[in-house]
């Protein structure tokens, strides 16, 4: 499944799914974008960045997709497991080189 | 890879009191550090900016009065909350940046402070 909101919304899936984070950015100039998951009660903690120079990137069970031409981003999580339950945030870097962070979706995974 | 920590991780005060917040890089001297405020099921939103030996530059809207931000060492920065009242209850956090970090202007997260204020 995947999900596109405005204001913290919830993505529900099951264990072994794949999962679809949405985001979309604000600043058309920014150059670097990143993804960071927030467990309850901690601070954000990388996932995988981009370039605005490429349109893909892979990890470890991520991939990140940039589409410039409508300012979206989004992180797929490949066999979603437990542990990935948290929130999930997509953030860029302005021209100002500080980090802006978007509103955030929360991932519920269920056994 | 760098650690950042922030003490108290929990703090609880009286209005009108002051809270004094410590953002610490364990491993790293970073020449930058920031400050985010979350409120529940919110983004972060950045406070300031500060750098070492330098004045913090605030963002729009933030007191500088009532956030007082001090970064006198290469790994610690404080964050003063002044005269607190109920409505600056929140989850602060601090990130620093490490000029050596492979990753472009990479920030690591502290584990953030929730600050309630009765």
């Amino acid at each position: 499944g995947e999900s596109v909101g405005l204001h913290l919304p919830t993505l529900s899936v099951q264990e072994g799914d794949n999962s679809i984070i949405n985001c979309a950015y604000s600043n058309s100039a920014s150059d670097y974008f990143i993804w960071y998951k927030q467990e309850s009660g901690k601070g954000p903690q990388f996932i995988i960045d981009i370039r605005s120079n490429m349109d893909k990137r892979q990890g470890q069970r991520v991939t990140v997709l940039l589409n410039k031409t409508v300012k979206h981003l989004s992180l797929q999580i490949a066999a979603t497991q437990p542990g990935d339950s948290a929130v999930y945030f997509c953030a860029e870097i302005t021209g100002f080189q500080k980090l802006v962070f978007g509103t955030g979706t929360r991932l519920l995974v269920s056994p | 890879g760098a650690v950042v920590s922030q003490h108290p991780s929990r703090v609880i005060c009286k209005s009108g009191t002051s809270v004094k917040i410590e953002c610490r890089s364990l491993d790293f001297q970073a020449t930058t550090m920031f400050w985010y405020r979350q409120f529940p099921k919110k983004s972060l939103m950045l406070m300031a900016t500060s750098n070492e030996g330098s004045k913090a530059t605030y963002e729009q809207g933030v007191e500088k009065d009532k956030f007082l931000i001090n970064h006198a060492s290469l790994t610690l920065s404080t964050l003063t909350v002044t005269s607190a009242h109920p409505e600056d209850s929140s989850f602060y956090i601090c990130s620093a940046r490490d000029p050596t970090a492979t990753r472009h202007n990479e920030q690591f997260f502290g584990p953030g402070t929730r600050l309630t204020v009765l």
